[in-house]
């Protein structure tokens, strides 16, 4: 199975910040990845697919960038609702798998 | 509205039965893929398995945790994906979520756009 691995595991930030998770594949995903917003008790909520394609109804700070095997997640101003823990998930070939996650805290 | 609606919460003992289900609504059942997620207290989300409800078929995470040990089906008839173990163990404490395929696309993979709002499973003595 593809290994799916974020960083950093959690860290620490500002309402304004400009924040950047990274998502790395074992191997070649092209461009079949997916990044998740979830927040406490919720079900997750798909923010970006297809590496860089921004969900309908998702705000226009989140913007995702790479492909093969590099990828990021970058929220450009971090306000207070953006606090949650973030998955990447490749879609590539089966198994489908998903990182670890970010947790996202407020400093 | 399209929205996915899971059954209730379960407890449950070690050994027992469980089906879970997911009512879809708001779109056509049979040309979109369904997973499966599991998420365990306080862990990550874990794949588990996908349906096509078309025609059926369906693939399994390898993972010991899933493979031969939960069976994934779905009902044209009333619009339903389910999730059910023969022989449940306390491992299989958790939410599980399913969600539907982004995508109207037998052929083609995608991610999830649409999940249920999770159904917790207890497994305990």
């Amino acid at each position: 199975a593809i290994r799916m691995t974020q960083s950093p595991s959690s860290f620490s930030a500002s309402p304004g910040d400009r924040v950047t998770i990274t998502c790395r594949a074992s191997r070649d995903i092209d461009i079949y990845l997916a990044w998740f917003q979830q927040k406490s008790g919720k079900a997750p909520k798909l923010l970006i697919y297809d590496a860089t394609l921004l969900e309908s109804g998702v705000p226009s700070r989140f913007s995702g960038n790479g492909s093969g095997t590099d990828f990021t997640l970058t929220i450009s101003r971090l306000q207070s609702e953006d606090f949650a823990t973030y998955y990447c998930q490749h879609y590539y070939t089966y198994p489908e798998t998903f990182g670890q996650g970010t947790k996202v805290e407020i400093k | 509205e399209v929205q996915l609606v899971q059954s209730g919460a379960e407890v449950k003992k070690p050994g027992e039965s469980l089906k879970i289900s997911c009512k879809a609504s708001g779109y056509r059942f049979t040309n979109y893929w369904i997973g499966w997620v599991r998420q365990m207290p306080g862990k990550g989300l874990e794949w588990m398995g996908i349906i096509y409800p078309g025609d059926s078929d369906t693939r399994y995470s390898p993972s010991p945790s899933f493979q031969g040990r939960v069976t994934i089906s779905a009902d044209k008839s009333i619009t339903t994906a389910s999730l059910q173990w023969s022989s449940l163990e306390a491992s299989d404490t958790a939410v599980y979520y399913c969600a539907r395929r982004n995508r109207e696309a037998r052929w083609e993979t995608s991610t999830y756009d649409i999940w249920g709002q999770g159904t917790m499973v207890t497994v305990s003595s």
